[in-house]
């Protein structure tokens, strides 16, 4: 059974710092991972999709990389801002399902 | 993309009750997929639903507590039957676009169920 692992749990920065978070995967044999954004009260927003023939992808201050062989990957946010406070997820698929971790709470301080 | 729209937004119910939740999405797929989300918790596959089939639940999870429909292409509904405190969680629907080159998840606002 895929196990997904999120840390930290929790994270406070001031505005303008860049953010790392990490998700960890326990089989390596996942067809992509996708990094969601949750913000309280609302559904999910796709942030990043990668592929796992893929080592990174990027939008605007984004950048997701991912390291299949060892189950991890990290999402860069650059330049933080107070938009960017949310709950991050990350999830793998494998065959058909999504298996999601328990997310990274992020404040960015103003 | 997809634009999926959810109702109800949110609900109080008594326990031992049931509520049916609707999941509509703004063009055709084959595959819905409907999550719970326990306070503090990540989300979790209840089942897979493809139009003109039988859902396929997950362990943990079953046809008479989470009955599902899937009628046509572009619209589910789940139903939490015989409610418990314990029921009450954020519920999901998701669904799956393909295309050549990659299968993308995107997720209905949820319902907000709480069970007294």
């Amino acid at each position: 059974k895929q196990e997904v692992t999120q840390i930290p749990a929790a994270l406070s920065v001031p505005e303008g710092e860049n953010l790392v978070l990490n998700c960890s995967f326990t089989d390596s044999a996942i067809y992509n991972l996708q990094w969601f954004r949750q913000d309280p009260g609302k559904g999910l927003t796709s942030l990043l999709l990668i592929q796992s023939s893929q080592r990174e992808q990027t939008s605007g201050r984004l950048n997701a990389s991912l390291d299949k062989s060892s189950g991890r990957s990290t999402l860069y946010i650059a330049a933080s801002q107070p938009g960017d406070s949310a709950t991050y997820l990350c999830a793998v698929r494998d065959d058909y399902k999504l298996s999601f971790g328990a997310g990274t709470t992020v404040t960015v301080r103003a | 993309s997809a634009v999926i729209s959810q109702k109800p937004s949110r609900d109080i119910c008594q326990r031992g009750t049931s509520l049916t939740i609707q999941c509509q999405v703004d063009s055709q797929v084959t595959m819905m997929f409907w999550y719970r989300q326990q306070p503090g918790q990540s989300l979790t596959l209840i089942a897979t639903a493809n139009q003109g089939s039988e859902a396929t639940y997950e362990s943990g999870f079953v046809i008479d507590k989470f009955p599902i429909s899937r009628p046509n292409l572009t619209f589910s509904t789940l139903t939490v039957s015989n409610m418990s405190p314990e029921d009450s969680s954020i519920y999901l629907c998701s669904v799956e676009f393909r295309d050549q080159y990659q299968e993308t998840q995107y997720f209905g606002p949820g319902t907000r169920l709480l069970v007294l």
